[in-house]
């Protein structure tokens, strides 16, 4: 089967700029999750969908970010404007069930 | 609030040798999972195994196994004849009932097998 999907993989936009990144779930997997590792800090979590529902958005940082799930298959993460915090690597995995996440390869912001 | 301590930022460790990488954990919920997962150089996060609070006995997948000490809030993961392909960086990470659906990871361990 096919694995997480995101894209894009590398994203370098300028501070002020809007940047939305994408993850395509295992087929299947109600679950879907973002995370994001910015450098030397461990990987945090932002938010859980169920379907298309956002069950905990509890680890957004701010209203810059908004993550939607359209019809609980793919899911969009947008930042808006970006600032230079905001760089690191935005992890989405997703999971049939409360354990055994399965993650993507990821999408490195760089905002400059 | 919970809490992954790894405190290993690196190891180096020869070719066949048992590695075994620490990781400690806090949490106040009763019911809660511990896993592991492994980080390539590609980058991709590869899931290695889990561990439930509940469960008797100590969790295996092929070469890895996980050393949970439940009294002591430890969930080592034992790597058994280590090979060159497991260089990478290590993560452990917990989820519990009580708290944010995602998982809380530890900062990683970069193990490097050597020749």
């Amino acid at each position: 089967e096919a694995g997480v999907t995101q894209f894009p993989s590398h994203s370098v936009i300028e501070k002020g700029q809007t940047v939305t990144l994408r993850c395509d779930p295992i087929s299947g997997h109600d679950n879907l999750y973002w995370y994001r590792r910015v450098m030397g800090k461990e990987i945090k979590f932002l938010l859980h969908f169920v379907k298309e529902s956002k069950q905990d958005e509890s680890g957004m940082p701010n209203n810059r970010f908004l993550a939607e799930r359209t019809g609980g298959t793919y899911s969009t993460l947008k930042v808006q404007p970006a600032e230079l915090e905001d760089s690191g690597v935005y992890f989405c995995a997703s999971s049939p069930s409360w354990t055994g996440e399965t993650f993507g390869s990821g999408t490195r912001l760089t905002v400059v | 609030a919970q809490k992954i301590t790894q405190t290993q930022p690196g190891m180096f460790v020869q070719e066949k040798e048992a590695v075994t990488l620490d990781c400690t954990y806090d949490t106040s919920d009763p019911s809660y999972g511990l896993f592991w997962y492994k980080q390539p150089s590609s980058g991709e996060m590869i899931f290695l195994i889990y561990q439930g609070s509940y469960d008797q006995q100590n969790a295996t997948e092929g070469r890895y196994s996980l050393n949970f000490q439940k009294a002591r809030k430890s969930a080592n993961l034992v790597i058994s004849a280590s090979q060159l392909g497991d260089s990478a960086m290590y993560f452990c990470a917990m989820k519990s009932g009580g708290g944010a659906d995602g998982l809380t990871f530890g900062k990683g361990t970069h193990l490097i097998i050597q020749p």
